[in-house]
């Protein structure tokens, strides 16, 4: 079975400076998609960013982006230049391509100071 | 433009009491989920599904049954509720396979006394 896992139950940040959350996943698979999302306050998911494991570049959105180490079973997120409105929780996920089951960790509150 | 919606957002039983929790989607997305979310343990995957008729069991599949008789509709059924299950619970649905982005409801907390 597959699992995620992320160790950093919480990380602090200031304001302007970059933070990089660490996720790590375990799957006999070669083919998966990974994503982060982030969850604020209000409760609601929202789509940070994803990989296709078979691409090896790495993903970014604009502030937001990843390591992706396929054999390390890797997956770390980077945030650039953090705001104060990127303090939320932040879910690592892993979606099998075989079974489409999608899976989360157990998530890094980020806190933001200015 | 409603998305995902979940009914109902708020609810408290009694041990052994029963309960159906609705997720209604209006997107036409095939593949539909439901997730728990506990301090501490992150979102876990109770049952999903991959198209209507369909189900399959997630990683806490116990004490729980769905039903997607519609294409837009997954329900979420608690026979015998358990103080265990007090929880926040999550519908999420997504159009594709693979890297399509997966849409949250709002979320329902239950309560078990």
């Amino acid at each position: 079975a597959q699992t995620v896992t992320q160790s950093q139950p919480e990380m602090s940040v200031q304001e302007a400076e970059t933070v990089t959350l660490s996720c790590t996943y375990d799957t006999s698979e070669s083919d998966y998609y990974l994503f982060w999302y982030k969850q604020p306050p209000s409760r609601q998911m929202i789509l940070v960013i994803r990989q296709e494991a078979y691409k090896q570049q790495n993903a970014t959105e604009n502030r937001f982006s990843v390591n992706f180490q396929k054999a390390a079973k890797s997956f770390s997120l980077k945030i650039s230049d953090s705001q104060l409105g990127d303090a939320a929780m932040y879910f690592c996920a892993y979606r099998s391509a075989g079974t489409d089951k999608l899976i989360f960790g157990t998530g890094t509150r980020l806190q933001v100071f200015p | 433009n409603a998305g995902v919606t979940q009914t109902p957002k708020f609810r408290v039983l009694k041990t052994g009491q029963s309960m159906t929790l609705l997720c209604a989607q209006d997107m036409n997305h095939e593949y539909m989920y439901w997730y728990r979310q506990d301090p501490g343990m992150g979102l876990r995957l109770i049952h999903y599904s991959v198209g209507e008729g369909t189900t399959a069991k997630g990683e806490v599949p116990d004490g729980y049954n769905v039903s997607r008789l519609k294409k837009q509709n997954f329900l979420l059924g608690l026979e015998s509720a358990a103080p265990s299950q007090t929880s926040v619970y999550f519908c999420a649905s997504s159009k594709d396979r693979g890297k399509a982005e997966a849409f949250f409801g709002q979320g329902t907390r239950l309560t078990v006394v």
